[in-house]
């Protein structure tokens, strides 16, 4: 059963410092790695997918990377804002399909 | 307008009745998913479904219940089994090829 976790699982940091979210996962034989962002009662919406033969993906001020051979992904984001506030989930998806999801890490941009 | 659809926004079930989730996608993507997220967790993976007429159990499959009858359509049962089934229940689809994964907006339930 594929395990993933995110650390840490808050974050609060002052505008302008980037931030780094970290997510590992315990098989690598993964199909893909999608991040994601949640905002307080909403559903998700998608950042970044890095494909299983992808080392990174970089969108705006969002840049992922990928290592299978560690099960590590990291989500950086550039000189943050407070419109950047919000739960960040890491999901891996499988071979078989299944969509494995972290815990999440929230983030909070102070002004 | 492309996406997923649930319905409805907010539902609330008295203890003991079965109650019925909906979720529509007019993207064309075979494969589609069932959450539940508690306050301050993470998702946890009720049911997923790669083609019509087909589903697989996931993490926490006791309680529920789904159909796929058609490629649109995934609904999900919550029965009266489900212990503790107030939650926020969220449905996903995923593109074929590259995977990518639609959210819809969620269903949150109460049991009252």
């Amino acid at each position: 059963k594929q395990e993933v976790t995110q650390i840490p699982a808050a974050l609060s940091v002052p505008e302008g410092e980037n931030l780094v979210l970290n997510c590992s996962f315990t098989d690598s034989a993964i199909y893909n790695l999608q991040w994601f962002r949640q905002d307080p009662g909403k559903g998700l919406t998608s950042l970044l997918l890095i494909q299983s033969s992808q080392r990174e993906q970089t969108s705006g001020r969002l840049n992922a990377s990928l290592d299978k051979s560690s099960g590590r992904s990291t989500l950086y984001i550039a000189a943050s804002q407070p419109g950047d506030s919000a739960t960040y989930l890491c999901a891996l998806r499988g071979n078989d399909y299944k969509l494995s999801f972290g815990a999440g890490t929230t983030v909070t941009v102070r002004a | 307008d492309g996406g997923i659809t649930q319905s409805p926004k907010y539902l609330f079930r008295k203890e003991g009745q079965n109650v019925t989730l909906s979720c529509e996608q007019n993207l064309n993507h075979d494969a589609m998913y069932w959450y539940r997220q508690d306050p301050g967790q993470g998702l946890r993976l009720i049911y997923y479904s790669q083609i019509v007429n087909d589903f697989q159990k996931g993490d926490i499959a006791e309680g529920y219940s789904v159909s796929r009858e058609k490629k649109e359509s995934f609904p999900l049962t919550v029965t009266s089994a489900q212990k503790n089934p107030t939650a926020f229940y969220l449905c996903a689809s995923s593109m074929p090829g590259r995977g990518l994964a639609f959210f819809g907006q969620g269903t949150r339930l109460t049991v009252v």
